[in-house]
């Protein structure tokens, strides 16, 4: 069965500095990965995937996540955080395009002080 | 701008009453999910349809039920039977099931008990 681990609950950081959010998976088989954001009373944004090639992956508002395969690792990262990147953060994967079969991390609340 | 709209944004569920969550999609898209969040417990899976008049049960389904027929209508009704209700509920929809392709989400219905 494939599933996904955010190890965090909350991560601070401040405005200007680079943020990490991390993603651990578990899957059978080639893993489709996604981040999303989710700001409150909103439904979840889409900001970026890996499907293969490129182990780097950039998506919307600067942010990028690495995909590293040995350490079954899909973190998403920004160089430089704005607070308005503040929000919830979910990882999802599914196992070779299986939508039907999306597993979504519990999510990590993302805080950015000026 | 194409989208999904759900609707009501609140609700409110008096005891051993039903409530349909409406889901609404004008992006032409094939597959639809029903999801319940929870704090702390990430989006878990209720059902899901990848064609109009089929659908299928996910992690989560006693208690709910929906319909599909419609390609564009994908309504959610919590009975009497679902014991804890009070969540958020997240309509998405993806083009086509089995192409990796992220889900587009609406904007929630959050749902309490009065």
């Amino acid at each position: 069965a494939q599933s996904v681990a955010q190890p965090e609950d909350q991560v601070n950081v401040a405005e200007g500095n680079p943020l990490t959010v991390k993603c651990t998976y578990s899957v059978s088989g080639n893993p489709y990965l996604f981040w999303y954001v989710q700001y409150p009373n909103r439904g979840l944004q889409f900001l970026l995937k890996y499907i293969t090639g490129d182990n780097l992956v950039k998506g919307s508002y600067g942010f990028e996540a690495e995909f590293n395969k040995s350490q079954t690792s899909f973190h998403l990262k920004k160089p430089s955080a704005l607070v308005s990147d503040s929000a919830l953060y979910f990882c999802a994967v599914n196992p070779w395009a299986n939508n039907n079969d999306m597993r979504f991390g519990a999510g990590t609340r993302l805080t950015v002080k000026p | 701008d194409g989208g999904i709209t759900q609707s009501p944004k609140y609700l409110f569920r008096k005891e051993g009453q039903n409530v349909t969550l409406s889901c609404e999609q004008n992006l032409n898209h094939d597959a639809m999910y029903w999801y319940r969040q929870d704090p702390g417990q990430g989006l878990r899976l209720i059902y899901y349809s990848q064609i109009v008049n089929d659908f299928q049960k996910g992690d989560i389904a006693e208690g709910y039920s929906v319909s599909r027929e419609k390609k564009e209508s994908f309504p959610l009704t919590v009975t009497s039977a679902q014991k804890n209700p009070t969540a958020f509920y997240l309509c998405a929809s993806t083009p086509r099931q089995g192409l990796g392709q992220p889900q587009h989400f609406g904007d929630g219905t959050r749902l309490s008990i009065l």
